[in-house]
């Protein structure tokens, strides 16, 4: 199956800094990306939806300057948290949409980006 | 109401049991269907993909769509400890264009004890 990697895994930080998460397509071109956010014991909340080349769409109460998306190729979508602060702790992962040309398309997921601010 | 019920478990089996998960929707344009596992500190990993009614079978596991009751099904034969996880539901829409977004069930955590 196609594979999609994150990095890093995991990330500590101070409170106020930033932190850079990147989500790569390995095998496959993914024309949109998914960024989505998920709590212990919690389903998936998605932030945003990537699209190639586009400004990313985000979901309503994401606050877009906050969390910055770049989808700057093909393979590759970044997720940038400003100004980190503790409540910003989470699990984050991304997914990617195989380009195959059907009515739908599977989404597949990395392994997810545990994010703890100090 | 949600768009997407799912009872969140926790569910408890002893091995080689058959594991019965569901979820029920309220949006009739759902098309797609997915089961996703999800491990511990993992990302999701697709299990089954179901286009409208139907069943759909993969070794150990079933999908099964009836669109009629809005309700879909995951059953595991011969559960085993591995199955051990979080099972996620999700389901699309067509006809959305580049906004088409997967909508998410809680997750049932499954316990598979030897």
């Amino acid at each position: 199956g196609a594979v999609v990697s994150q990095h890093p895994s995991r990330v500590i930080c101070k409170s106020g800094t930033s932190v850079k998460i990147e989500c790569r397509s390995l095998d496959f071109q993914a024309t949109t990306m998914f960024w989505y956010r998920q709590f212990p014991k919690k389903s998936l909340m998605l932030m945003a939806t990537s699209n190639e080349g586009s400004k990313a769409t985000y979901e309503q109460g994401v606050e877009k300057d906050k969390f910055l998306i770049n989808h700057a190729s093909l393979t590759l979508s970044t997720l940038t948290v400003t100004s980190a602060h503790p409540e910003d702790s989470s699990f984050y992962i991304c997914s990617a949409r195989e380009l195959s040309g059907g009515e739908t398309d599977t989404q597949y997921f990395g392994p997810g980006t545990r994010l703890t601010v100090l | 109401q949600k768009e997407v019920e799912q009872d969140p478990g926790p569910l408890s089996v002893p091995e080689g049991a058959i594991v019965s998960l569901n979820c029920t929707y309220s949006n009739s344009a759902f098309q797609y269907f997915m089961w996703y596992r999800q491990y511990s500190r993992k990302g999701p990993e697709l299990l089954m993909y179901t286009y409208s009614s139907g069943n759909k079978e993969d070794g150990r596991f079933t999908a099964q769509v009836d669109k009629s009751s809005k309700y879909i099904s995951l059953f595991i034969r011969d559960s085993q400890p591995s199955d051990s996880a979080t099972y996620l539901c999700a389901m699309e829409a067509i006809g959305a264009g580049n906004n088409r977004k997967l909508i998410w069930g809680l997750g049932t955590s499954l316990a598979v004890n030897p």
